[in-house]
């Protein structure tokens, strides 16, 4: 089954531990990226990768870190996360560009307290 | 000015009817449009794409692109309760490999 696979989906954390939220595409899509929602701001992305080694910065990048070492593979890490991180995050990833359908992961909703 | 607008409503409908959907975006040189729709808890999934200026069509669901007015529309026909979601309006803006969502607009259908 073509799927986006996010890990863990909850996840509550403290100030400046930091943390690693996995992401995994299995259809061979060079084009991933990370969201976070927030209520009455939407959808932000934060990083995006248009295929291996090769990331650029969302809206959002800062206190985040990214990397793209294996093409179905796209970890978003919070090196030292802060309250104002807690969020729900989405992966995404499209075949090509931004400008083709995205499938998103299930989402990883996390709390720092 | 958000790159990105939509009203969040809610906006309400009774089962049956036409629901529309706005979206207005500030980048004239857009080329690509969606419409996700997404369900309380779960995570976007595309409903329509669209690139030319006109209308298109797929089943009950109409996207609609006026690029010289910059919006987007989504026309909902026979309106179902489970058509009741978050409708998310995304653009490719041009020259970019950014995905720029709006806030959504909540759609109650009520029977």
């Amino acid at each position: 089954e073509a799927q986006v696979t996010q890990n863990p989906r909850y996840l509550i954390t403290v100030t400046g531990k930091k943390l690693t939220v996995t992401c995994s595409q299995n259809m061979n899509h060079e084009y991933m990226s990370w969201y976070r929602q927030d209520p009455g701001l939407g959808l932000r992305q934060i990083y995006y990768s248009m295929n291996v080694e090769v990331t650029d910065k969302g809206d959002v990048p800062e206190g985040y870190k990214v990397s793209r070492k294996e093409k179905r593979n796209f970890p978003l890490i919070l090196e030292s996360p802060s309250p104002n991180q807690t969020s729900l995050y989405f992966c995404a990833s499209s075949f090509a560009r931004a400008d083709t359908e995205a499938f998103f992961g299930q989402g990883t909703r996390l709390t720092v307290v | 000015q958000k790159e990105v607008e939509q009203n969040s409503g809610p906006l309400s409908v009774p089962e049956g009817a036409i629901a529309s959907l706005n979206c207005t975006y500030s980048d004239r040189g857009s080329q690509s449009f969606f419409w996700y729709r997404q369900y309380s808890g779960k995570s976007p999934e595309l409903i329509m794409f669209i690139y030319s200026n006109g209308d298109k069509e797929d089943g009950r669901f109409t996207a609609q692109l006026n690029k010289a007015s910059q919006y987007v529309s989504l026309l909902i026909r026979d309106s179902q309760p489970s058509d009741s979601a978050t409708y998310l309006c995304a653009v490719n803006m041009e020259n970019t490999d950014k995905l720029i969502f709006g806030t959504g607009t909540r759609l109650q259908v009520f029977p």
